[in-house]
């Protein structure tokens, strides 16, 4: 099975300027969910799609983050504009079921974000 | 809020010893708790999951266990290789009243060195 695709691997940006990243889950998995990781931090949960619908975006930062899963698939995470503070890996995970689950998240290897 | 917090932070050990990596969680409702490895530049790769009802999970080298009550787990490596160098990740998949959301709260991860 092919595992969750994640672009681009890295991204160097200016501060102020605006960027997005693309995540294609594994295919049938309802759940996807975008992670932020600071460098030494463990990923912080920004937002959780269920198909295409938002579950959670509790800890989005909604002036400047947006996010969206069009037909329940493939998702697009924006910053616009960014801030020095938004230098961290973007981690997008999905996992077959919906709502409460025990099936465990699969992770892609994530986009490297450097603002200058 | 659930804090969740790894301890130790780094550890270095030579090879073929046993280990053991420690999670505790401030808040006992979770719904499971999952453990991931990550190596450098990737994403996370799940290795248990532990639901809130069962007590512990085995794959292979590993074991882990969980006490829900005093919200701790530990992570045994049996026979540790340099092949399991890596940052190891705590999680706790968090019950909120009424539903919703599931995703995931991190540590921020135990630094393994296995020394040849």
């Amino acid at each position: 099975e092919a595992g969750v695709a994640q672009s681009p691997r890295y991204k160097i940006i200016e501060k102020r300027q605006s960027v997005a990243f693309w995540c294609n889950p594994i295919s049938g998995h309802a759940t996807l969910y975008w992670y932020q990781q600071i460098l030494g931090q463990g990923p912080k949960l920004l937002i959780q799609f269920q198909n295409n619908g938002v579950v959670d975006d509790s800890q989005l930062p909604k002036d400047r983050f947006s996010a969206e899963r069009l037909k329940g698939v493939d998702s697009t995470l924006k910053i616009q504009p960014a801030k020095l503070e938004d230098s961290a890996v973007y981690l997008c995970a999905s996992s077959p079921t919906t709502g409460l689950n025990n099936s465990p998240l699969h992770f892609g290897n994530g986009t490297r974000l450097t603002v200058t | 809020k659930q804090e969740v917090t790894q301890i130790p932070a780094a550890l270095s050990v030579p090879e073929g010893e046993n280990l053991v990596l420690n999670c505790s969680f401030t808040d006992s409702a979770i719904y499971n708790l999952q453990w991931f490895r990550q190596d450098p530049g990737k994403g996370l790769t799940s290795l248990l999951l532990i639901q809130s009802s069962q007590r512990e999970q085995t794959s292979g080298r590993l074991n882990a266990s969980l006490d829900k009550s005093s919200g701790r787990s530990t992570l045994y490596i049996a026979a540790s290789q340099p092949g399991d160098s890596a940052t190891y990740l705590c999680a706790v998949n968090v019950m909120y009243s009424g539903g919703g959301a599931d995703g995931l709260t991190f540590g921020k991860g135990t630094h393994l060195i296995i020394q040849p």
